[in-house]
């Protein structure tokens, strides 16, 4: 059974580098027919896609954060890592590793349970 | 601001059907999850009406034009919850998802 579990630190300091793992166990999400997505939610703008990072390796970021973060994918134990750069409040969320799908176009399907980041001093 | 428009909020009471909406979107398929407090959103629908195994058939999707629909028949407490709907943006190549509606069951 596909488990995604988050981790990081829960608080850092604004202008620092945020830095979180999604550990997958019991499926792969990196193959022919899915994909890893990271996805953040904040209290004022809801639901919002960060990036992507497909099995060949290659990441599609969404344009308002592109020049901040980094997905990542260490093959050999199955982690995925986000890192984002320069953090302010604004980017206090809880974010969350999903697997999409491509599989009878179930699209984004399953989620980690999500990790709360907080950014303050 | 979401890309996708809903409702803040809706709300009904047990046995009542209810039906939460979303618009502007532009790709063929319209998603639904379902989230509790505190916990990640769960898939309830799939390309506009499709349930994943394990959702009630209380639970059905709707689409017409940019427009798209979820409504939950026979109401119950346990349904109250945040309901995300998510679309495709083709530029981006990239999920987009609505503010969320919050179902309060009275």
């Amino acid at each position: 059974q596909l488990q995604l579990q988050e981790s990081g630190p829960g608080l850092v300091k604004p202008s620092e580098t945020l830095s979180l793992t999604c550990a997958v166990s019991g499926v792969s999400i990196s193959g022919p027919t899915s994909y890893c997505d990271w996805i953040r939610q904040t209290p004022g703008k809801g639901l919002e896609w960060i990036g992507t990072i497909y099995p060949d390796g290659t990441t599609s970021y969404t344009p308002s954060l592109q020049r901040r973060v980094t997905i990542s994918v260490d093959s050999s134990n199955s982690r995925y890592t986000l890192r984002l750069t320069s953090v302010t409040a604004a980017d206090t969320a809880v974010y969350y590793c999903a697997r999409h799908s491509l599989s009878a176009l179930s699209g984004v399907d399953f989620w980690g349970r999500g990790t709360l980041v907080t950014v303050s001093s | 601001q979401s890309v996708l428009t809903q409702p803040p909020s809706a709300s009904a009471t047990p046995g009542q059907r209810v039906t939460i909406s979303c618009s502007g979107s532009h790709s063929n398929y319209v998603y639904w999850y379902q989230q509790f407090p505190g916990a990640a959103p769960k898939l309830l629908i799939y390309a506009n009406s499709q349930r994943p195994s394990g959702v009630p058939d209380r639970f059905s999707g709707s689409r017409s034009g940019t427009s798209a629909s979820l409504a939950i028949s026979g109401l119950r407490s346990e349904d109250e919850a945040y309901y995300h709907c998510a679309g495709w943006d083709d530029t981006l190549n990239a999920p987009v998802f609505g503010g969320g509606t919050k179902l309060t069951v009275l």
